[in-house]
């Protein structure tokens, strides 16, 4: 069975502050993905990556940086956190072969005061 | 450009009612379509895929690319249907775009 876990599931940090939320998936799976999931706006792609070291922007990357060094992990990077960053983020991995099924974390709520 | 657009925010049905969620697209090329569901308090995981042609627990989606939809159909709602449901589209890239989700209460 799939596990993607992420580590932090509730985060309260303030503005300018430095945010990683880490990812690992224990099902040796290629492809790993960073959404944000918002009302109204559903998920919405930050960055993805296929490979170890390798990434790809997605939709809205800008203040958002990603690191793959691992192929079981995957973090994502707030440099500097604003408010509009607050959201619930969600991690995902898939295999090379069946990229459209993703694999699910149970998400981390992050909120910038 | 690909996108998803799925019009209804809220969907009530009463048990046993028959359920259309609908979900269109717009994408240029050949498209894989999903639909992902979120039970509360659970992960998202995949409901269906067109490829697949399978019912998963009753639901059931076709691909209509006349018509760039990909609606998901169940003849009789159960209150554990109960969930947040997303259309999504594999496109030129490897990853997933959304649709902004649709909520499904149904009523006893």
């Amino acid at each position: 069975d799939v596990k993607v876990t992420q580590s932090s599931r509730y985060l309260v940090k303030r503005t300018g502050e430095k945010v990683f939320l880490e990812c690992v998936q224990d099902m040796d799976h290629e492809n790993m993905f960073w959404y944000r999931q918002d009302p109204g706006l559903g998920l919405r792609l930050i960055y993805f990556s296929y490979d170890v070291k390798m990434k790809e922007k997605g939709d809205i990357p800008e203040g958002y940086s990603v690191s793959r060094e691992k192929k079981e992990r995957f973090s994502l990077i707030l440099e500097s956190a604003s408010t509009n960053q607050t959201s619930m983020y969600l991690c995902a991995s898939s295999s090379g072969t069946a990229t459209g099924e993703l694999f699910f974390g149970e998400g981390s709520r992050l909120t910038v005061l | 450009a690909q996108r998803v657009t799925q019009p209804e925010k809220l969907l009530s049905v009463f048990k046993g009612a028959p359920v259309e969620l609908k979900c269109n697209y717009s994408y240029s090329g050949s498209p894989e379509l999903f639909w992902y569901v979120q039970y509360s308090r659970q992960r998202l995981q995949l409901l269906l895929r067109h490829i697949s042609r399978e019912s998963i627990k009753g639901f059931t989606a076709d691909l209509n690319k006349g018509e760039t939809s990909f609606h998901l159909k169940k003849p009789f709602a159960q209150e554990e249907d109960s969930a947040m449901y997303y259309c999504a589209l594999m496109g030129g890239r490897r990853a997933l775009t959304f649709g902004s989700g649709t909520r499904l209460q149904v009523q006893p």
